[in-house]
C-alpha cells in the first residue's frame, strides 16, 4: 500500500532550537517526495521537493531509501516557521499523497 | 501568472442546498486535483483529471459529489444536497503531469 506518515501531530520548540519533523512512507517504486507548508489560512506551498536537494528558508530533508523516511529539518528554528507542514509522496499516476500533518510551533 | 484561482473563497450554505465550487488551473497546466482538508482526516483527494478527462475519482465521497473539467481552463465541484459533514476545505490543484503540483487558497465551506 502506498502511504505517508507522519507521527507527530504537534511539535513545540523554542526559538533556536533544531527541528526535525518525521516523515515515513511506503511505496513499490521509487518514490517522489515532497514537503508542502501552510501558514495559517493559506494555501498549501511547496517548500522542498526531494530531486531538487534544494534548501528552503533554511530547511533541508534527505530521502532515506533504507529507513523509508523523508524527515525534515533545520538547525535553528525560527518564530516564522510555525506552520503546518505536510509531507507528500508523487504516485505513479500523477496524484500527490499526503500524511496527517505536523503542527511546528515556534516559542520566543 | 496568478496561480491556481478558486472560488467563492468562502460560502456558508445551509443543509440541503446546492454547492457549487469554481476553480481555474495555471495556465498550461494539464492536470487538475481536488482535494478536502479536515481537521479529522486530513487532506483527502477527492477527484483526478488529466487532460480534461477523470482518471482517479475513487476519492469522491458518494453520489451527492460531482466535478466535471469542461474544458483546460474550468473545472466545477458540485454537492448536492450539502450536509453539515461536507463542511471542510477544499483546495483545487494543477500541474504538469508528473511535476510540481500547485494550490489555490481554498474555499472554505460551511453546511449549517
Amino acid at each position: 500500500a502506498q502511504r505517508v506518515t507522519q507521527p507527530e501531530k504537534l511539535l513545540s520548540v523554542f526559538k533556536g532550537a533544531p527541528v526535525e519533523l518525521k516523515c515515513n512512507y511506503s511505496y513499490s517504486g521509487s518514490p517522489e517526495l515532497f514537503w508542502y507548508v501552510q501558514y495559517s489560512r493559506q494555501r498549501l506551498q511547496l517548500l522542498l521537493r526531494h530531486i531538487s536537494r534544494e534548501s528552503i528558508k533554511g530547511f533541508t530533508a534527505d530521502l532515506n531509501k533504507g529507513e523509508t523516511s523523508f524527515h525534515l529539518k533545520k538547525p535553528f528554528a525560527q518564530e516564522e516557521d510555525s506552520a503546518m507542514y505536510y509531507c507528500a509522496l508523487l504516485r505513479s499516476q500523477g496524484n500527490l499523497i499526503f500524511g496527517k500533518g505536523t503542527k511546528l510551533s515556534v516559542k520566543p | 501568472d496568478a496561480g491556481v484561482i478558486q472560488s467563492p473563497r468562502h460560502e456558508v450554505t445551509e443543509m440541503g442546498q446546492e454547492v457549487t465550487l469554481r476553480c481555474k488551473p495555471i495556465s498550461g497546466h494539464n492536470s487538475l486535483f481536488w482535494y478536502r482538508q479536515t481537521m479529522m482526516r486530513g487532506l483527502e483527494l477527492l477527484i483526478y483529471f488529466n487532460n480534461n478527462v477523470p482518471i482517479d475519482d475513487s476519492g469522491m465521497p458518494e453520489d451527492r459529489f460531482s466535478a466535471k473539467m469542461p474544458n483546460a481552463s474550468f473545472s466545477t465541484l458540485k454537492i448536492q444536497p450539502s450536509e453539515p459533514r461536507d463542511s471542510a476545505v477544499y483546495f483545487c490543484a494543477s500541474a504538469l503531469t508528473g511535476n510540481t503540483i500547485y494550490f489555490g487558497e481554498g474555499s472554505w465551506l460551511t453546511v449549517v
